[in-house]
Formats: C-alpha cells, sequence, structure tokens
C-alpha cells in the first residue's frame, strides 16, 4: 500500500515560472510532511517541512500549501531556476521514536534555461 | 557543516554473497535509519535504531538483513546472501532528535548491484 501518492512523474518548466509538484496522503496520523530535494549521485536533503496546523509554510521560493481536510499537500517553486532541475520527494510520518518516513516516488523537475 | 559518510561509494557482489554497507552518522546524532531506493523508484524505509537496538523495521527488513553500530561511530547494514533484488542505492541517514525541528540528514549513498 502506498502511503504517499506524487504526481507528476516529471516536470518540465521555463526559467521563472512556476513548478508545482502534488502529493496525497491516506495516513490520518501523520503529522510532519517535509519535502526532500536530490540531485544526481547525491542523497535526499531536506527543502521545506510543514506540521498539519498552519495551511501554508513559505520558505524563500519555496511553499508548501497543505489541506488538511482533503489530505493534499504540495510544493511551489516560484520563478524556478535551472539549478532547481532535481528530483523531489515529499514524504510523511508520524510521532513516536524512529518515526519511519513514508516517501512519494518522486518528481523529476527540469528548468529550462 | 557535519556530513553522514557513506562507504563505499559503489559495491558489486555476487548473488548469495555477504555485503556489509558502512555509515558513520553524524557525531552528536541519536537516531540512525537505512533507506534504500531502487533506480528511478521511491526512497523506502528499512529500518530505524536508537539507543542501540531496532525501533522500527519495514517489511523489507526481514532476516536476511542487520543492523549494528559496532563502536560509537559506525552504523553497518549487512545483508547476509544477496540476491539479484537487492540491488538498490542505500542510503544511511541520522538525526539528533525524533521532533520535528531535528531533520534527517541523508548520506550519498552506496549502489549496490548483485549480478
Amino acid at each position: 500500500q502506498q502511503q504517499v501518492k506524487q504526481s507528476p512523474q516529471s516536470l518540465i518548466v521555463q526559467k521563472g515560472g512556476i513548478s508545482i509538484i502534488n502529493c496525497a496522503y491516506e495516513n490520518t496520523a501523520f503529522d510532519y510532511f517535509p519535502w526532500y530535494q536530490q540531485f544526481p549521485g547525491k542523497g535526499p536533503a531536506l527543502l521545506i517541512a510543514i506540521r498539519p496546523d498552519v495551511s501554508e509554510k513559505k520558505e524563500g521560493r519555496f511553499t508548501i500549501s497543505f489541506n488538511k481536510s482533503a489530505k493534499q499537500f504540495s510544493l511551489h517553486i516560484m520563478d524556478s531556476q535551472p539549478g532547481d532541475s532535481a528530483t523531489y520527494f515529499c514524504a510523511a510520518s508520524k510521532g513516536g521514536t524512529g518515526n519511519q518516513f513514508y516517501f512519494g516516488t518522486g518528481t523529476s523537475l527540469t528548468v529550462i534555461p | 557543516e557535519p556530513e553522514v559518510t557513506q562507504t563505499p561509494s559503489h559495491q558489486v557482489t555476487q548473488m548469495g554473497q555477504e555485503v556489509i554497507l558502512r555509515c558513520v552518522p553524524i557525531s552528536n546524532h541519536l537516531y540512525f535509519y537505512w533507506y534504500r531506493q531502487i533506480l528511478g523508484q521511491k526512497v523506502e524505509f528499512l529500518v530505524s535504531f536508537y539507543n542501540n537496538e531496532i525501533s522500527e523495521k519495514s517489511e523489507i527488513f526481514d532476516d536476511q538483513f542487520s543492523v549494528e553500530r559496532p563502536d560509537g561511530s559506525n552504523f553497518t547494514l549487512k545483508i547476509r546472501s544477496t540476491k539479484l533484488e537487492d540491488s538498490a542505492m542505500y542510503f544511511c541517514a541520522s538525526r539528533w532528535l525524533w521532533t520535528d525541528n531535528s531533520p534527517l540528514h541523508f548520506g550519498n549513498g552506496t549502489r549496490l548491484t548483485v549480478t
């Protein structure tokens, strides 16, 4: 059973455009929703994260929008740059020692100059 | 900035052989994890480790897998008898606490190829 569903699988955006990646989850016990950025040959790195008590979180050009009732959250990259070209993973976890992270299937973003 | 270090970067082994993947987590971190990523697919949780014991493990982490923290710095993943389907990128990760403001730090991974 896939705990976190992510779309699209790949995305091509012009430089300066907005990149939007969507995720949906089923388990209402999840209470932490991070986004990870992965460059080729590297491990995933935390980009931005949100808890379900807020509907939006912004850090620079990156914004998470969270819809608790729909069990959906999305990553918006404003003014997308070629350096943003990477694979993006959404994830979810629930509190507790160890707390396993469930990852989405990833979105390969290409920003065209 | 402190990093999670993994060795080797690439390991090739024959089916049925044992492999040990090594990780040095960030020094003051208390929680340790192994994840794997089959080429082009999602990152999958294998196991978490705290206070010298397994905290949580997934269905993937069967009897062929084991983890160990043999000393104060290393964290290892052993696969006793590798199968072709074990071919993947294995990521070690660590975090200081299990709370939200303690992010998961990943290493750059070990690519395991089973032939």
